[in-house]
């Protein structure tokens, strides 16, 4: 059964800093990895999508890695800003569902 | 264009009632499912429905939940007897495909059993 974590639950950083948010899973048969962000009172957005055989993703300030032998996903944010804060959440897409897991609750203080 | 629409927004309920939360997807997407977000939960997948085929409920919680999907396109969340665990955030997510494909969410239900 497959397992994702995410890595810290919550984190909290001064405006500017370059940060890195983790998620692990247990079961590499995966389709696609993707991270959303989630605002409050909202739905998901999503972020980027790393296709099973890509290593990464790139999109503006965000860049996303894939390890699938290790079973881990990074997400990185350069030049954090206040609008960046947000619950980050990385899924994991195999067969017809999709397993989220509990999210990295970011907070860029200004 | 139009993103995944969901209604009601909020729904407030008694134990026991059965509520319909509705989902219309993006035109022409194919794939569509169900998803809720407990407080402080992760989502959980609920049910994938994918054109014709038949739905991949082995998400559903219990018997009292059901969904179907009307001509390919429009779904309805049926909730029966409703309980109080059952309060919760309903996303639906549509994508063009079953396959590696980014599912688009619409703004979600919030669902309040009392």
């Amino acid at each position: 059964k497959q397992e994702v974590t995410q890595i810290p639950a919550a984190l909290s950083v001064p405006e500017g800093e370059n940060l890195v948010l983790n998620c692990s899973f247990t079961d590499s048969a995966i389709y696609n990895l993707q991270w959303f962000r989630q605002d409050p009172g909202k739905g998901l957005t999503s972020l980027l999508l790393i296709q099973s055989s890509q290593r990464e993703q790139t999109s503006g300030r965000l860049n996303a890695s894939l390890d699938k032998s290790s079973g881990r996903s990074t997400l990185y944010i350069a030049a954090s800003q206040p609008g960046d804060s947000a619950t980050y959440l990385c899924a994991l897409t195999s067969a017809s569902k999709i397993i989220f897991g509990s999210g990295t609750r970011l907070s860029i203080r200004p | 264009g139009a993103g995944v629409s969901q209604s009601p927004s909020n729904k407030v309920t008694e134990k026991g009632k059965d509520v319909e939360l509705r989902c219309d997807p993006i035109s022409g997407h194919t794939a569509l499912y169900w998803y809720r977000q407990s407080l402080g939960q992760g989502l959980e997948f609920l049910i994938y429905f994918q054109g014709n085929s038949a739905p991949d409920k082995s998400g559903l919680p219990s018997d009292r939940f059901s969904a179907e999907r009307t001509g390919g396109s429009v779904s309805t969340l049926t909730i029966q007897r409703t309980q109080q665990e059952d309060s919760a955030v309903y996303l639906c997510a549509s994508s063009q495909k079953s396959g590696p494909e980014t599912q688009y969410f619409g703004p979600g239900t919030r669902l309040l059993v009392l």
